[in-house]
């Protein structure tokens, strides 16, 4: 099974600068079938970016992912207020079919 | 608009069961690729299972943690899927959420309910 380690556990930081949260995969994610997902508080997982460097529906192109094999990065450039959350990365393995999640990053006001 | 709501989580005795629901709308229910996932209180997320569409086999898996423990089951004409809890253990209580699976080759789960909590205690 393959393990998402993320880094940092907290980012501490001001609205206006950026954030780089990094995900590394313990083997290499198949087809980069690697997506990020926004927890705030009190509030279900929201998708934000798929296929390592897709946005979703509807997210703003403040966010960006990158990264490729176990290597994966997610990029928020000017933190607004809104973006201060939970962020988790998650994968999916083909052989047998699992989906698997990092332990989080929290984005904390600074 | 594209809702899902769970229902039936509450409070169980180690060793019950409990039987959860998610009913879709907003979609054609019956193309979609399930999922349940669960986070425990304070904790991350853990997937648990998810199911085919009847199109695409109608096949569950499973995470190896609830393996044999969980079943996942769906009823299109309800527009419902469920989730079959039993031997339940107190590292069970968490809020618990069903997703959509964007697109078979999209495996990533683009809408979440707002999730029920079960509560394993005596």
């Amino acid at each position: 099974e393959i393990v998402l380690t993320q880094s940092p556990g907290t980012l501490s930081l001001s609205p206006g600068e950026g954030a780089t949260l990094s995900c590394r995969a313990s083997q290499s994610v198949s087809n980069n079938f690697l997506a990020w997902y926004q927890q705030k508080p009190g509030q279900s997982p929201r998708l934000l970016i798929y296929g390592a460097s897709s946005r979703a529906t509807g997210i703003s192109d403040r966010f960006s992912g990158s990264g490729s094999g176990t290597d994966f990065a997610l990029t928020i450039s000017r933190l607004e207020p809104e973006d201060f959350a939970v962020y988790y990365c998650q994968q999916y393995g083909t052989s047998p079919p699992t989906w698997t999640f990092g332990q989080g990053t929290m984005v904390e006001i600074k | 608009e594209l809702q899902l709501v769970e229902s039936g989580g509450g409070f169980v005795k180690p060793g019950g069961s409990l039987r959860l629901s998610c009913v879709g709308s907003g979609f054609t229910f019956s193309y979609a690729w399930m999922t349940w996932v669960r986070q425990a209180p304070g904790k991350g997320l853990e997937w648990l299972g998810r199911i085919k569409s009847r199109g695409s086999g109608g096949t569950t898996d499973y995470a190896a943690s609830v393996k044999g423990r969980f079943t996942i089951l769906r009823d299109d004409s309800q527009n419902t899927v469920f989730l079959q809890m039993n031997s339940l253990k107190t590292d069970d209580t968490a809020v618990y959420y069903c997703t959509t699976v964007y697109l078979e080759h999209i495996p990533a789960f683009d809408n979440w309910g707002q999730g029920t909590l079960v509560t394993v205690s005596s």
